[in-house]
């Protein structure tokens, strides 16, 4: 079992749609959860972070963490054909190192 | 707030010769890490530093890598004897000190081919 698994799409969605991307991690001990964007070609780029159980917002971007499921999530909402990417989950089990997923790929059709 | 960066931003090399990357975090962050990203896939951890410290190294960084961080600025990460399956994107990034993992952010990589 990998230690962070995420669907590697392509998830497409229409602009204006709201995009749901999944993550989920095989340490309980996991104490920290981030998103990562990257473009083709380029690096990771940090778009939101979350540490507690529940949602936390920002501007289009909504983190979910269950941590009793093992299971973090990145709703966007209003995707925009900018929002094609792929989306890294990446896991903080306490000893610094972030443990990536494979990433899912947007597309954000017009 | 300049971010991390990285030098070079690619390096074509032939197999068996070795090679240097160096980065340089944001300047008030201490901690500092290595990853490796090959085509694909997510990026895999290969080493961090704490200021000066090399306090976790992965196995997938065999006895051909050496990192250093002298004075605990800036990191350079040397691969000896390259191998063609050491092609892949070297992507350096930086944090915070913090009781929970702050977040890491990454320069933009150097891009390592070899021939």
């Amino acid at each position: 079992q990998k230690e962070v698994e995420q669907n590697s799409g392509p998830l497409s969605v229409p602009e204006g749609a709201i995009a749901s991307l999944n993550c989920t991690y095989s340490d309980r001990g996991s104490q920290s959860f981030f998103w990562y964007r990257q473009y083709s070609g380029k690096s990771p780029e940090l778009i939101m972070f979350i540490y507690s159980n529940g949602d936390k917002e920002d501007g289009r971007f909504t983190a979910q963490l269950n941590k009793a499921s093992q299971y973090v999530s990145l709703l966007i909402r209003d995707s925009q054909p900018s929002d094609s990417a792929t989306y890294l989950c990446a896991v903080n089990t306490g000893f610094q190192k972030l443990v990536f997923g494979t990433g899912t790929r947007l597309l954000v059709s017009p | 707030d300049t971010g991390v960066s990285q030098d070079p931003r690619h390096k074509i090399t032939k197999r068996g010769q070795n090679v240097t990357f160096r980065c340089d975090p944001i300047s008030e962050h201490n901690h500092l890490y290595w990853y490796r990203q090959t085509l694909g896939q997510g990026p895999e951890f290969l080493t961090y530093f704490q200021n000066e410290a090399q306090l976790e190294k992965s196995r997938l960084l065999s006895d051909r890598f050496s990192a250093e961080r002298p004075k605990g600025s800036f990191s350079t990460l040397e691969i000896q004897r390259t191998e063609q399956g050491d092609s892949a994107m070297y992507l350096c990034a930086s944090s915070l000190v913090g009781a929970l993992g702050q977040p890491q952010h990454f320069g933009d990589g150097t891009r390592l081919s070899i021939l």
